[in-house]
C-alpha cells in the first residue's frame, strides 16, 4: 500500500518568514496530493491540493509543488502570520481511480513566533 | 449547509461496551470515510463507502463495522470496546475522490 513520509515533525519560524513542509510517497499510482490544516480540537481542513498533471499550484500565500519522478511534494507558506500556527498534514491518494481514501503523513506542528 | 456532522463530540466507554458514532453530511456526496487519529500518527482509514449500500475496509478495520443505508448517513459501530480503540474519530465525505471534507471529530476514551 501507499506510504507517506512527512518532515519536519515540528517547524518554528519567525512571523513574516516562509515555511516549507516536505512529503514523499511510495505508490506511483497516486495522483492526488492534498494538504490539510488542523487546529486544536477541530477536524482537518483542506487548504490546497494538487493533481499529478500539474507541477505547481498557488493560492495567495500558499503554494504546493509536485515532483512525480522523485515522488515528493512540498507545501510553501510565505509571509507567515500567527493564524498559520497549526498542525499540517500531507496526504496521497488515487483520486479518479481507486476509492480507498487518502494515506496521510504524520503531521507537522508549525509554530509562528511573534 | 452544515457540511459533515458527527455526534457525539466526546464519549467515555467501559471495556466491552458497544456504541455507534454517528456521521451525516448534507452535501450529497457519494463517498464517505471513517478515519481514526492517534497522537503523532496522522489519520488512518477504517472504512469507506462509495455510495449507499456499498462499504469496504480500509487500513485498520478490525473491531469496527459500518453501514450505508442512505447517501447522507455513515454510522461507525464499535461492538466490544477495547482500550486500543481510544482515539479521535473523524468522518469525511467527498464528491468523487477529491476534496474530502471532515467533521469536527468524536473523542472516544475506553477505560
Amino acid at each position: 500500500g501507499e506510504n507517506v513520509e512527512q518532515h519536519p515533525s515540528t517547524l518554528s519560524v519567525q512571523e513574516g518568514d516562509s515555511a516549507v513542509i516536505k512529503c514523499t510517497y511510495s505508490d506511483s499510482a497516486s495522483n492526488y496530493f492534498p494538504w490539510y490544516k488542523q487546529e486544536l480540537g477541530k477536524g482537518p481542513q483542506l487548504i490546497i491540493d494538487i493533481r499529478s498533471n500539474v507541477g505547481e499550484k498557488k493560492d495567495q500565500r500558499i503554494a504546493v509543488t509536485l515532483n512525480k519522478t522523485a515522488k515528493h511534494f512540498s507545501l510553501h507558506i510565505t509571509e507567515t502570520q500567527p493564524e498559520d500556527s497549526a498542525v499540517y498534514f500531507c496526504a496521497a491518494g488515487r483520486g479518479g481511480g481507486g476509492a480507498d481514501g487518502l494515506t496521510f503523513g504524520k503531521g507537522t506542528h508549525l509554530i509562528i513566533q511573534p | 449547509n452544515a457540511g459533515v456532522t458527527q455526534t457525539p463530540k466526546f464519549r467515555i466507554l467501559k471495556i466491552g461496551q458497544s456504541m455507534t458514532l454517528q456521521c451525516t453530511q448534507d452535501m450529497n456526496h457519494n463517498y464517505m470515510y471513517w478515519y481514526r487519529q492517534d497522537p503523532g500518527m496522522g489519520l488512518k482509514l477504517i472504512y469507506y463507502s462509495v455510495g449507499a449500500g456499498i462499504t469496504d475496509k480500509g487500513e485498520v478495520p478490525n473491531g469496527y463495522n459500518v453501514s450505508r443505508s442512505t447517501t447522507e448517513d455513515f454510522p461507525l459501530r464499535l461492538e466490544l470496546a477495547a482500550p486500543s480503540q481510544t482515539s479521535v474519530y473523524f468522518c469525511a465525505s467527498s464528491f468523487g475522490q477529491f476534496e474530502a471534507f471532515f467533521g469536527q471529530g468524536t473523542r472516544l476514551t475506553v477505560v
